[in-house]
């Protein structure tokens, strides 16, 4: 099993929409999860980051399971500027960072 | 200036030649990170400083050489590289390893 996974899309959903990505992550001792935004061709730049409680900035609600080792953002009305990769990110116990593949959003007009 | 600097933003370079990849961070943190990302491919770590020593190194070719002399400060010097090695390289930082890192805007570089 990955130690991040995602579905990679991608996503093409109209203005408007709400959509919502997954992520699992296999390391059980896993504490720190965030979400990055990656546009094309640019450097990821962190969106959010993840809490027991589930967090929500704006039109943006990140969930974690811990139970069942999942992470969740959903973006609601979405708009053309969402559109960009979504990277899910975990930490490893005792050393960096772990990203994801990453998921594609495309939103159209 | 703020937040994290790379420089050059793009580079072109021959296999034979030797160029090296600066990266400052003006965030006070004690941890930097170097990134390969190729082409549509997800990020790949390749090395991690903590406390300016190197505490991790993803079994990356000897022609790429990091160098941290301070926190504020990383390198990479590149030698005799492969036209594969073409990619994007990120740097980034982060206060503790466990923290959100924070990503400069990366150089670009192509090899010949």
């Amino acid at each position: 099993r990955k130690e991040v996974e995602q579905d990679p899309g991608p996503f093409n959903v109209p203005e408007g929409a709400t959509v919502a990505f997954n992520c699992t992550y296999s390391n059980s001792a896993s504490q720190s999860f965030f979400w990055y935004r990656q546009d094309c061709r640019k450097e990821p730049k962190l969106l959010m980051s993840v809490y027991s409680s589930g967090n929500e900035d704006g039109r943006f609600t990140a969930q974690l399971n811990r139970a069942s080792q999942y992470i969740s953002l959903l973006i609601r009305d979405s708009k053309l500027s969402d559109s960009a990769t979504y990277l899910c990110v975990v930490n490893r116990a005792g050393t960096a960072l772990i990203f994801g593949k990453g998921t594609t959003l495309s939103v159209s007009s | 200036e703020t937040g994290v600097t790379q420089t050059p933003r793009h580079l072109v370079m021959g296999m034979t030649n030797k160029k090296s990849l600066k990266c400052e961070q003006h965030l006070g943190h004690n941890a930097m990170y170097w990134y390969k990302q190729s082409a549509k491919k997800p990020l790949e770590l390749m090395f991690v400083y903590s406390l300016e020593e190197r505490v991790e190194n993803n079994s990356v070719p000897s022609r790429f050489s990091p160098e941290c002399p301070n926190s504020s400060h990383l390198f990479l010097h590149l030698h005799t590289l492969q036209p594969e090695d073409s990619a994007l390289y990120l740097c980034a930082s982060s206060q503790g390893s466990y923290n959100e890192q924070f990503f400069g805007p990366g150089t670009r570089l192509t090899v010949l």
